[in-house]
This record gives structure tokens, sequence and C-alpha cells, in this order.
């Protein structure tokens, strides 16, 4: 069973612009999670979605959002990038709305100049 | 507000020897407690989850976490190191309300051969 994938792996953009990350989830995943990782702030979490509705959103402003598709395939775009915002971008997937075990892809590591 | 807690930033222990990731948490209700582990340039694996019945949890790669309701505290534990086990580890809660994880800000474990 193939993992979670999370495309680009690696990412280089320059401050103003927009980047669209994707995430597909295990199959049959229903629940899909995004968040933020940087060596100073540790895991900051972004959004959820579950059955295309987002279920839970952080304390991100709204340059950040997401959307899931009806595969369950989910996307995220930062628009407007700025230097702060360059992370290392994990997708988590899982099978129930309980989110009793999160399975997560190797992440987008996105460098904003 | 909820919280969850990981009061040391970096745990150094000697190959062979006991360890101990602390992890203290502040969430309502009934907690669902989790123990993640990041190996360098990987995605976080899930390690083990307390949701409810015993109190010591047994989990991957030989390590365990004890439910401490009294002391709100869930601490990870190994009985003997391994140099294989240095990694950045994370303790997550979650109210059984919402399932919205919320994450502490990880510890580094360092094992020494």
């Amino acid at each position: 069973k193939a993992g979670v994938t999370q495309t680009p792996r690696y990412l280089i953009k320059t401050r103003g612009q927009q980047v669209t990350l994707s995430c597909s989830p295990i199959s049959g995943h229903r629940s899909v999670s995004w968040y933020q990782q940087t060596p100073g702030q540790g895991l900051q979490f972004l959004f959820e979605y579950f059955s295309e509705t987002q279920r839970n959103k952080g304390n991100f402003p709204g340059r950040f959002s997401g959307r899931q598709f009806s595969n369950s395939r989910s996307e995220m775009n930062v628009s407007t990038l700025e230097l702060g915002d360059s992370a290392l971008y994990l997708c988590a997937s899982s099978l129930a709305a309980t989110n009793e075990k999160l399975f997560f892809g190797s992440g987008t590591q996105l460098s904003v100049l | 507000a909820q919280s969850v807690a990981q009061p040391e930033d970096q745990v150094n222990v000697a190959e062979g020897n006991p360890l101990t990731v602390k992890c203290t948490y502040s969430v309502s209700g009934n907690p669902y407690l989790f123990w993640y582990v990041q190996y360098p340039n990987r995605g976080l694996q899930f390690l083990l989850k307390y949701i409810t019945g015993d109190n010591l949890v047994k989990g991957s790669y030989g390590f365990e976490a004890e439910f401490n309701k009294s002391q709100t505290s869930f601490h990870l534990k190994k009985p003997s190191a391994l140099v294989s086990d240095s990694a950045l580890y994370f303790c997550a809660g979650a109210a059984d309300s919402n399932y919205q994880l919320i994450w502490g800000a990880g510890t580094k474990l360092i094992i020494k051969p």
C-alpha cells in the first residue's frame, strides 16, 4: 500500500509569488491535515479536511488556504509568499475522523528567497 | 486553553541506559495522547497512543509510555537505549470532543555510544 505522497519535494520561490503543494493520502483515508515545521517554531497545525470539509483550522493568516477533492487528495496554497514562509510543509492522512493514527508524508521543503 | 508541553529541548542518554522523554498535557475531557518520532530528513512516524484502558501503553521499537492522570503526564520510556533511537520526538494530545491534535515543541533525543 502506497504511503502519503507529497509533491513537489523541494520548491524555491521568491517573495510575492504563490505556491501550491499537493498531498495524496493513503488509499481509503478520508482525513488530511497539514503542518508547517520550522526549526524555531516546531510543528504548527495549518488545517484539517475530512470528506472535503475543513474541520479545523490553525492560527495562520488568510494567505494560507487549502482544499480537499472527492478522491481525498488535498492541496494547500500560499499566496503572496513571505520570507518567513520558508519551512517544511508536512501532510498527514488518517483513516478515521478521530485521528487515532496519522501517517505523514516526507514533506515539501519550501524556500522563499 | 489546551496545551501539550515537552519541557526538555534535548535529552542525552548513553547507549544501553534507560531513557525517558517527558510530556505533560492540559486537554479537556478524556484525552487522546500520542507519541511520534521523526528521524533525520524524514516525516513523522507513529510510535504509540493512549485512548483508554491500561495506563501503560506499548508501542513500536520497544518504546512504552505511561498515562498518569493525576500528574497529567504521558512520559515516553525505553529500558535500554540504542544509538538508532536518536531522533526528534513529539508528544501530541487531543480532546475526545473534536480530535484536533495539539503538539508539543519536540524533544531531540541523542543516544551516545
